[in-house]
């Protein structure tokens, strides 16, 4: 079964960048990923799904400073022009046809 | 723009069944497949289950057989029973439309708070 791993946490300073990784377990590098942001106290949003050769669709209303990147197994969310509000909590998620499955999480404090 | 949204009871005794149910609002229920996920307190998501519009599911085999989803497409619903409820059960429930069976989640809903405590 594929897991996905993230840090538990990171940190950036307002107005800088940030680049976030979920990795994929052995033999399933080539797995696409969704990326969701949960600010404190509200659901989940869903950001962008990303796929293995970096390509990435957004959801409705995603600014510009959310992009995706990927390296083998790795799957990067880069937030750029950092914001108050981007202070959450980022989860990435893979599936297939019967399973669904989600990373730790990685908290994100805006400095 | 879609919108969904959790409801049902806030508390739940000890070997109980929860129910809840996620109304579906400004889209078509029918086409897409509808998860259930859960967050326990200060804790990261956990995939319960999917249904199809056409009533195929699917479930996370660590809840051992504890949950049943069910749809409504006449009312854009759709349902989340799980039974023998303990402690552990007690979590953030969101549900969440996925694009399809081998799909993402695309929407959330804001999530309804159950605890389990007699």
């Amino acid at each position: 079964q594929v897991v996905l791993t993230q840090s538990p946490s990171a940190s950036a300073s307002l107005g800088a960048s940030v680049k976030l990784t979920c990795t994929l377990s052995s033999g399933h590098s080539r797995y696409a990923i969704a990326w969701h942001q949960q600010q404190p106290e509200k659901g989940p949003r869903y950001l962008m799904k990303l796929s293995s050769d970096g390509s990435h669709t957004k959801g409705d209303g995603i600014p510009d400073r959310f992009s995706g990147s990927s390296s083998g197994a790795e799957r990067y969310l880069t937030i750029s022009s950092l914001q108050s509000e981007d202070e959450a909590d980022y989860y990435c998620q893979t599936w297939g046809t019967g399973f669904r499955v989600f990373g730790g999480g990685t908290k994100l404090t805006v400095l | 723009q879609v919108q969904l949204q959790e409801s049902g009871p806030g508390l739940v005794k000890p070997s109980e069944t929860l129910s809840l149910t996620c109304t579906v609002s400004g889209g078509s229920i029918s086409g897409y497949y509808w998860s259930w996920i859960r967050q326990p307190p200060g804790k990261g998501l956990e995939w319960i289950g999917y249904i199809s519009y056409s009533r195929s599911t699917y479930y996370n085999p660590s809840l051992k057989s504890r949950a049943t989803i069910s749809i409504d497409t006449s009312k854009n619903q759709f349902s989340l029973r799980l039974s023998s409820v303990t402690a552990a059960d007690t979590a953030m429930y969101y549900c969440a439309r996925d694009r399809g069976s081998d799909s993402w989640s695309d929407y959330w809903g804001q999530g309804t708070l159950v605890t389990v405590s007699s």
